[in-house]
């Protein structure tokens, strides 16, 4: 089986940095996504990592260690409009993706 | 293409009817997927097709649903009996992948809600 966890809800202030870190345990692994979701939207891709390292893209960057089977997605420059809900998410076999339960990320003037 | 649709974005049904969701993927996208989500949850997995075969369905899933592609564009998820805990988004997804090569990278559609009375 596979299982994803990853906190429940972030607060961090405008202009800041912030860590939504993500552990898992699967059968397989292919590469770990992240996703975002704005409330009442559909979840957009953000990132996705196969390998070990960072990968950056503008103010988001993730991360992933697959031999402790951990990674994250930093977000820098925080600004009111990335109050969202993000995802992490794996592929076990490079078929369907599995996602986690997701963090609430609340930015604060 | 505008991306992922979905039809209809919201349905109110009662307990026992059935209740059919269609979803049109991006044009050149080979691989299509059916989530369900309910409030603070992530995505769950239901089935996915590549083409026209339906290569996956979640073990948990009823037999209940049931979902088609028929010639690897559009696909149906049929609910059959709905239940009051059928309630939720239903979402479709699309990607395009060849061979062993993965982006990671689905394009979701605005879902269908469900309401089952």
């Amino acid at each position: 089986g596979q299982s994803l966890e990853q906190p429940s809800e972030v607060t961090a202030v405008e202009g800041a940095i912030v860590q939504i870190n993500c552990t898992y345990q699967t059968s397989g692994f292919y590469g770990l996504s992240w996703y975002q979701q704005h409330d009442g939207g559909a979840p957009t891709f953000l990132s996705y990592n196969a390998l070990d390292g960072l990968e950056e893209t503008g103010r988001f960057s993730s991360f992933l260690s697959r031999s402790d089977s951990y990674g994250y997605l930093l977000l820098q420059e925080l600004q009111m409009k990335d109050s969202a809900s993000y995802f992490c998410a794996v592929y076990p076999q490079g078929g369907k993706l599995i996602f986690g339960q997701g963090t609430e990320l609340s930015v604060k003037p | 293409d505008t991306g992922v649709s979905q039809d209809p974005r919201h349905k109110i049904t009662k307990r026992g009817q059935n209740v059919t969701f269609r979803c049109d993927p991006i044009s050149e996208h080979n691989r299509l997927y059916w989530y369900r989500q309910t409030l603070g949850q992530g995505p769950e997995f239901l089935t996915y097709f590549q083409n026209e075969a339906q290569l996956e369905k979640s073990r948990l899933l009823s037999d209940r649903f049931s979902a088609e592609r028929p010639k690897g564009s559009f696909s149906t998820l049929e609910i059959q009996r709905t239940e009051q805990g059928d309630s939720a988004m239903y979402l479709c997804a699309s990607s395009y992948q060849t061979g062993g090569a993965n982006t990671g990278e689905l394009f979701f559609g605005e879902g269908s809600r469900l309401t089952v009375l």
